[in-house]
C-alpha cells in the first residue's frame, strides 16, 4: 500500500496561513490524495481530496505536485478551531478504497 | 438529518465478553467501514464492506467479526478472541468505493473492558 509522510506536528498563529505538507512518494496513477482531520474524542471530519489537479473548497486547498509525489493542505487564516490532527490519505483501489491512516500532524494553532 | 450513528457512545464489558456495537447510517452509502484508534494513534481499518453481504478484513481484522446484512447497517462485534479490546471505535461511510468521495464518520463508541 502507498504510504504518506507527514510531520508530527506544527505550530501557526491564529489568522495566519497554515501549510501542511504531505510526502507520498510510491503514489500509483489512480490514487486520490484525501485529507481529513480530528479533534479530540471525536470521529475524523473530511476537509479536502484530490487527483492530479489543485483543489479549493470552502474549508481549505489543496495543492498537487507536478509528479503528484507530495501535496499541501494550506489553511488561508487559521482559526483557534483548527487546532486538531491533520492526515493526508491515500485512496487505492487495492485496499478497497478504505482509508488507511497514519499517525497525522498535530496542528497548534496560538492566539 | 442525515447522518451515521453509532451506539452507545461509551461501553464498559467485563473481560472475556463478546460486545456487539452499532453503526447504522441514513446517507443512502454503498461502503462502509469500521477503524480503531488507540491513544496517541492513528486510526486502523479493522473490517470494511462494499456492498451488501459482502466485506473484507482490513489490517487487524483478528478477534472481530462483522455482518453486512442491509445497507445501512454494518455492526461490529468484539469477540473475547480480542486480546486489548479497550480502545476507541469508529463507523464510517462512503457513497461509493471509487476514491473520489468523500468519507463520513460516526462520532465513535468507546469500548472499556475490565
Amino acid at each position: 500500500d502507498a504510504k504518506t509522510t507527514q510531520p508530527n506536528s506544527m505550530e501557526s498563529n491564529e489568522e495566519e496561513p497554515v501549510h501542511l505538507p504531505c510526502n507520498h512518494s510510491t503514489i500509483s496513477g489512480t490514487d486520490y490524495i484525501h485529507w481529513y482531520r480530528q479533534l479530540p474524542s471525536q470521529g475524523p471530519e473530511y476537509v479536502i481530496h484530490g487527483l492530479t489537479s489543485n483543489v479549493n473548497n470552502r474549508m481549505a486547498s489543496l495543492a498537487i505536485a507536478e509528479d503528484r509525489k507530495s501535496s499541501t493542505l494550506i489553511l488561508h487564516r487559521a482559526t483557534l478551531r483548527d487546532a486538531a490532527v491533520y492526515y493526508c490519505i491515500l485512496i487505492a483501489r487495492n485496499s478497497g478504497y478504505a482509508l488507511n491512516f497514519g499517525k497525522g500532524t498535530s496542528l497548534l494553532v496560538t492566539p | 438529518d442525515g447522518g451515521i450513528t453509532q451506539s452507545p457512545k461509551y461501553l464498559f464489558r467485563k473481560e472475556g465478553q463478546n460486545v456487539t456495537l452499532s453503526c447504522e447510517q441514513n446517507l443512502n452509502h454503498d461502503a462502509m467501514y469500521w477503524y480503531r484508534q488507540d491513544p496517541g494513534q492513528g486510526l486502523r481499518l479493522i473490517y470494511y464492506s462494499q456492498i451488501v453481504n459482502d466485506f473484507q478484513k482490513g489490517d487487524i481484522a483478528e478477534g472481530y467479526s462483522v455482518s453486512r446484512e442491509k445497507k445501512e447497517s454494518f455492526p461490529l462485534t468484539v469477540t473475547s478472541a480480542q486480546k486489548n479490546p479497550t480502545a476507541f471505535y469508529l463507523c464510517a461511510s462512503s457513497n461509493r468505493p471509487t476514491g473520489g468521495t468523500e468519507a463520513f464518520f460516526g462520532q465513535g463508541t468507546r469500548l472499556t473492558v475490565v
